[in-house]
């Protein structure tokens, strides 16, 4: 099982500034890495996939790096509405073929108002 | 303006059954793989299950393997998750997804949740 572990558990930023959210994978996953927003009482939300790119209609101060087993999300001037629980998750590891594989997520990373 | 609509989800006791669905609309659903993804109150995302875009591979989380079952009819539009022997930790919103691309499995589109909640 491939284990993805992010940090901080709780991000407190003003609007206007720097937002970076780090994902751990416990094992290379290469760049098969998304990032999701998910608002209260709402689904999830693309905002990145391949590591590094920007799902349909997401604006440009969201950016993905990283490869391997290190990821950052970087929203670089934080909207009103960008305060919201971001997810990564890993799609390396399909089919799953062992036992615990399979697709998992991060436990989530919450942006709040400072 | 893809759309996922689930269904059927409730309040049910704990070793019963229950089956949700998924309508989407606005894509041509027997093209993409499809999956179930859940959220525990207050908790992050689990995957559960995915099928492929003509139904031929399914797979399950070992954490529901031999009580769910995912398929799907294309011809319906439909696609179904059957639970059996449901635990209280099962309780969780499910959400359908939609793979933006066959062969890779994130998730483009989402659907509004169905809540399932189990308990005696």
């Amino acid at each position: 099982e491939i284990v993805m572990t992010q940090s901080p558990d709780t991000l407190s930023v003003s609007p206007g500034e720097r937002a970076t959210l780090s994902c751990r994978a416990s094992q290379s996953v290469s760049s098969n890495l998304a990032w999701y927003q998910q608002k209260p009482g709402q689904a999830p939300r693309l905002l990145i996939y391949a590591a590094s790119t920007r799902a349909t209609g997401i604006p440009a101060r969201f950016s993905g790096s990283g490869s391997g087993t290190e990821f950052t999300l970087t929203i670089s001037s934080l909207q009103s509405e960008d305060f919201a629980v971001y997810y990564c998750q890993q799609y390396k590891d399909w089919p799953p073929l062992t036992f615990g594989g399979g697709l998992t997520f991060g436990g989530g990373t919450k942006v709040d108002i400072k | 303006q893809v759309q996922l609509v689930e269904s059927g989800g409730g309040v049910v006791q704990p070793g019963t059954s229950l089956r949700l669905s998924c309508a989407p609309s606005t894509f041509v659903f027997r093209t993409y793989a499809m999956h179930w993804v859940r959220q525990a109150p207050g908790k992050g995302l689990e995957w559960v299950a995915g099928i492929s875009y003509d139904g031929s591979d399914k797979y399950n989380s070992d954490s529901v393997k031999g009580r769910f079952t995912i398929s799907r009819d294309n011809s319906k539009n439909t696609l179904y998750l059957q639970m059996d022997s449901l635990r209280p930790e099962d309780t969780a919103v499910y959400y359908c997804a939609k793979v933006r691309v066959r062969g890779v499995m994130f998730f483009d589109s989402w659907g509004q949740g169905a809540l399932v909640t189990v308990s005696s």
